[in-house]
């Protein structure tokens, strides 16, 4: 079936540098996401992101998170600078619509910020 | 307050049995339920979906629905070993651009 990719698939980063998290989409979906799930706790939306732009975002989509997809290439989430409590399960998805339609997940990325 | 909850956190059920999951949703605006299956380690994978109020069957897997109540309920009969894993329900609506709105999830185990 249709798949999203994911790359890496755990990071380590010190608080306060910088990380990209990439993600590969189905390739004829048009809305890409991004959601947070910290152990134990539920999956949360983060962003979602249209033909080169936010649509919509939660209050967990803070000010040093940005979202792009420059033409042909992945789909990134970029935490500047990174703290402790950005150490998550990332979780990026795809679908052809915006609503009441499948979405594709990844595998996801662990990111620890130590 | 959780927007979708489900019940209960945990089910164990032996190999052959039935497995009886629950989901409610709080916001009227939902039209769409989602149950999704997630390994651990792996990503969620859609299992089935509802709109309608009734039921749908798929092989093993029957969901129902109740619009009046927004809930949702997924019954996994003649469970499998490989059927272990945290089932998720999830909700979407006209009004959501932002895709699904997730529970905190039911792990299941069957054990032979």
């Amino acid at each position: 079936g249709p798949k999203v990719l994911q790359i890496p698939s755990h990071q380590i980063i010190d608080m306060g540098q910088m990380v990209t998290l990439n993600c590969d989409p189905v390739s004829n979906h048009l809305y890409f996401y991004w959601y947070k799930q910290i152990l134990g706790q539920q999956m949360e939306f983060l962003v979602n992101f249209y033909n080169g732009k936010v649509m919509e975002k939660s209050k967990l989509f803070k000010d040093q998170f940005s979202v792009e997809r420059p033409d042909g290439s992945y789909f990134t989430l970029k935490i500047q600078p990174t703290a402790l409590e950005d150490s998550a399960v990332y979780f990026c998805a795809s679908s052809f619509r915006d609503r009441n339609t499948e979405v594709f997940f990844g595998k996801g990325t662990r990111l620890t910020v130590v | 307050q959780q927007k979708v909850q489900q019940s209960p956190e945990s089910l164990i059920v032996p190999e052959g049995g039935m497995a009886s999951l629950n989901c409610t949703s709080s916001d009227r605006n939902v039209d769409y339920f989602w149950w999704y299956r997630q390994h651990s380690g792996k990503s969620p994978k859609m299992l089935m979906s509802i709109f309608s109020n009734g039921e749908k069957e798929e092989g093993r897997f029957t969901v129902h629905l109740n619009k009046a109540s927004l809930h949702t309920s997924l019954h996994i009969r003649d469970s499998q070993p490989s059927d272990s894993a945290l089932y998720l329900c999830a909700a979407s609506g006209n009004n959501y651009a932002q895709g699904l709105t997730f529970g905190l999830g039911t792990r299941v185990s069957v054990f032979p």
